[in-house]
């Protein structure tokens, strides 16, 4: 079944402990990117990735990072989490050389950071 | 901010039609028109997109206005399980990163 897999689902962690989000597609996808949703202010793009080895900044990278070092995985990094990354956030992926306008969602991951 | 404007809320009686508005008077030439949902908290699921013609896959259907300044989704037959918020968006995956910037959504309810 093609999927995206976020882990994991739900944390509660503490102000600076580092922690990482890891994502996992098994569609082959060359585009990957990170998204934050909370309420009133919809979804926002934290991080994009093109292909293996390229990231970039979407609208709100402040605090976060990412590597591609595989094609399916894209883990987001919070290297010191803050109360204001306590949000609902999503992977997504998509065929990168076809505009099917589909993305891919992964279920989500629901961080609370004390 | 998003380029899209639809109703916050909308109602649908159960096998009816629900007809879903969405206003994009900014719409540029190259952008097409995605709709997607998203049922409680989970992952948004793509429903269908278009550039121009009207569109209709197992899902729903798509018309575009002429001028392609509105559109819209039209869920045949609701069933409980089609509620959920409904997002409009307008863009391009190819530019911008493939940003599709969502906005607040119509939150539809399928009443029995």
């Amino acid at each position: 079944e093609a999927q995206v897999t976020q882990n994991p689902r739900y944390l509660i962690t503490v102000t600076g402990k580092k922690l990482t989000v890891t994502c996992s597609q098994n569609m082959n996808h060359e585009y990957m990117s990170w998204y934050r949703q909370d309420p009133g202010l919809g979804l926002r793009q934290i991080y994009y990735s093109m292909n293996v080895e390229v990231t970039d900044k979407g609208d709100v990278p402040e605090g976060y990072k990412v590597s591609r070092k595989e094609k399916r995985n894209f883990p987001l990094i919070l290297e010191s989490p803050s109360p204001n990354q306590t949000s609902l956030y999503f992977c997504a992926s998509r065929r990168l050389l076809r505009n099917t306008g589909e993305l891919f969602f992964g279920e989500g991951s629901r961080l609370t950071v004390l | 901010d998003a380029k899209t404007t639809q109703p916050p809320s909308m109602d649908c009686a159960e096998g009816r039609a629900a007809n879903l508005p969405c206003n994009h008077s900014t719409i540029s030439g190259n952008e097409y028109v995605y709709w997607y949902r998203q049922i409680h908290s989970q992952g948004p699921q793509y429903i269908i997109h278009g550039l121009k013609n009207n569109e209709t896959n197992e899902m729903a259907s798509l018309i575009i206005t002429e001028d392609r300044k509105s559109s819209t989704l039209i869920l045949p037959h609701a069933t409980l399980r089609d509620t959920a918020v409904y997002y409009c968006i307008v863009g391009s995956l190819y530019n911008q990163g493939g940003k599709l910037i969502f906005g607040q959504g119509t939150e539809l309810s399928v009443k029995p």
